[in-house]
């Protein structure tokens, strides 16, 4: 299986209601990054948290890691219709000279 | 604008054509990628360049060429590809220091389609 598997695969949920999405792995990491991805479109980058920190908050994101538990998780907090995208993990493998693996992302539908 | 622009955008070809996919980032970042993405698939990263030497093969099958002439060109080289090639292909480039990998930047994309 994948390095990084994320969960749920959908989530459809109503504005103003928060979005959380969960992200596992297997090795051991340098980081953790998130990004969104509009359908058709490049990935953009969102937050990077490393693997000595366990919280970090940028604007209405909020992103948590357990690297005893190798897991991450991705809290939008009062979401938006413009929120609609898939929201990829991504994990830097530690030594491995830039390597960055994706997981299958989540797909987020954000109803008006 | 992320400041890394692929070209074309889009690319129809035969599977006897010989095409290429070009990448250029003027960000001065010193590792440049290159990713598949096919419907309901992960992204699959293929190659990966650090200060222009080739860091990581991902099993990619030897029709997918790669060329990174400096850090801020990256190129594709396509021929005798397969209508399971049809894809979206991503180029990235990032700041790689201190064996730390950065955010990666991306640009549009090129939509692949092998007839």
């Amino acid at each position: 299986s994948q390095q990084g598997e994320e969960d749920p695969q959908a989530l459809s949920i109503q504005e103003g209601e928060n979005a959380t999405m969960n992200c596992s792995y297997k090795t051991s990491i340098n980081n953790l990054q998130w990004y969104r991805q509009n359908s058709g479109r490049g990935l953009v980058h969102l937050i990077l948290i490393r693997s000595n920190e366990r919280e970090k908050h940028s604007g209405r994101l909020r992103v948590t890691l357990d690297t005893s538990k190798k897991s991450s998780s991705l809290l939008i907090t009062a979401s938006r219709a413009a929120d609609t995208a898939s929201y990829f993990c991504a994990t830097a493998l530690y030594n491995q000279g830039g390597k960055l693996i994706f997981g299958q992302g989540t797909e987020l539908s954000v109803k008006p | 604008e992320t400041g890394v622009t692929q070209t074309p955008r889009h690319l129809v070809m035969g599977m006897t054509n010989k095409k290429s996919l070009k990448c250029e980032q003027h960000l001065g970042h010193n590792a440049m990628y290159w990713y598949k993405q096919s419907a309901k698939k992960p992204l699959e990263l293929m190659f990966v360049y650090n200060f222009k030497e080739q860091t990581e093969n991902n099993s990619v099958p030897s029709r997918f060429s790669p060329e990174c002439p400096n850090s801020s060109h990256l190129f594709l080289h396509l021929h005798t590809l397969q209508p399971e090639d049809s894809a979206l292909y991503l180029c990235a480039s990032t700041l790689f220091q201190d064996s730390n990998t950065g955010e990666l930047f991306f640009g549009e994309g090129s939509r692949l389609t092998v007839l």
